[in-house]
């Protein structure tokens, strides 16, 4: 089942903060995110496992809630760079190989 | 840059035909995975393949077939081709996730397929 993202777009200015969620109904083994340029292949941005962990890199960070099934991505200080299309990607519990489920994704646009 | 390389980037086919897209993978990588996506959407998982065989697929018919070699690049065939295969396939390659624990993937660019 598809997960959840919200909300569908944003638009920040440079400098400003965003969160987007991730919901799925399934039990969860791990919650990747990636952003999409127009035109572009999608690039891994972090991985995140069962465990309820929160990892960063550089101004993005993100959080797992196991319990409920949630993924939240946090973008501090925007820059123009960042604008794209976010998709959360789901895998569930025990398939014995990776599939990934991606939500219909989060457009974002940064403006000067 | 992923490293990871798909042709052709656009083609445009008519219904009932098939095509082969490759993929070209990231050195060091074993595993591919093929995606679907449709406009707007979310990359649809279509199956992956692990040292040349197949071992896991979504919920696409057999028309949709793939191949991976022994210097792990890979093929997507899709036979009888349908107005809804109008979509860019994305092909994603990966680690040995057994052997390294890294799961992330690295895409390629795509190939956009239009069906007439």
């Amino acid at each position: 089942q598809q997960p959840v993202q919200s909300p569908q777009a944003v638009i920040l200015r440079e400098g400003e903060d965003a969160v987007i969620n991730c919901s799925s109904s399934k039990a969860l083994y791990s919650v990747h995110w990636y952003r999409q340029k127009h035109g572009e292949a999608p690039v891994f941005l972090m991985i995140l496992l069962k465990g309820g962990e929160q990892k960063g890199h550089d101004k993005i960070s993100a959080s797992f809630n196991e319990k409920k099934q949630q993924s939240s991505l946090y973008l501090t200080a925007s820059q123009l760079s960042y604008s794209g299309t976010y998709f959360c990607g789901t895998e569930g519990m025990n398939t014995g190989f990776q599939k990934l489920v991606f939500g219909t994704g989060t457009r974002l646009l940064v403006s000067p | 840059e992923t490293g990871v390389t798909q042709s052709p980037t656009h083609l445009i086919k008519t219904r009932g035909q098939q095509v082969t897209l490759r993929c070209s993978s990231q050195s060091g990588h074993n595993t591919v995975s093929w995606y679907q996506q449709a406009l707007g959407q979310g990359p649809q998982f279509i199956f992956q393949y692990y040292r040349e065989e197949e071992n896991g697929r979504g919920n696409f018919p057999p028309r949709f077939s793939g191949l991976q070699f022994p210097n792990y690049s890979s093929e997507l065939n899709v036979n009888a081709l349908e107005l809804d295969d109008s979509a860019l396939y994305l092909c994603a390659s990966s680690f040995d996730r057994i052997r390294t624990g890294r799961g992330e993937l690295f895409f390629g660019e795509g190939s956009r397929l239009t069906v007439l």
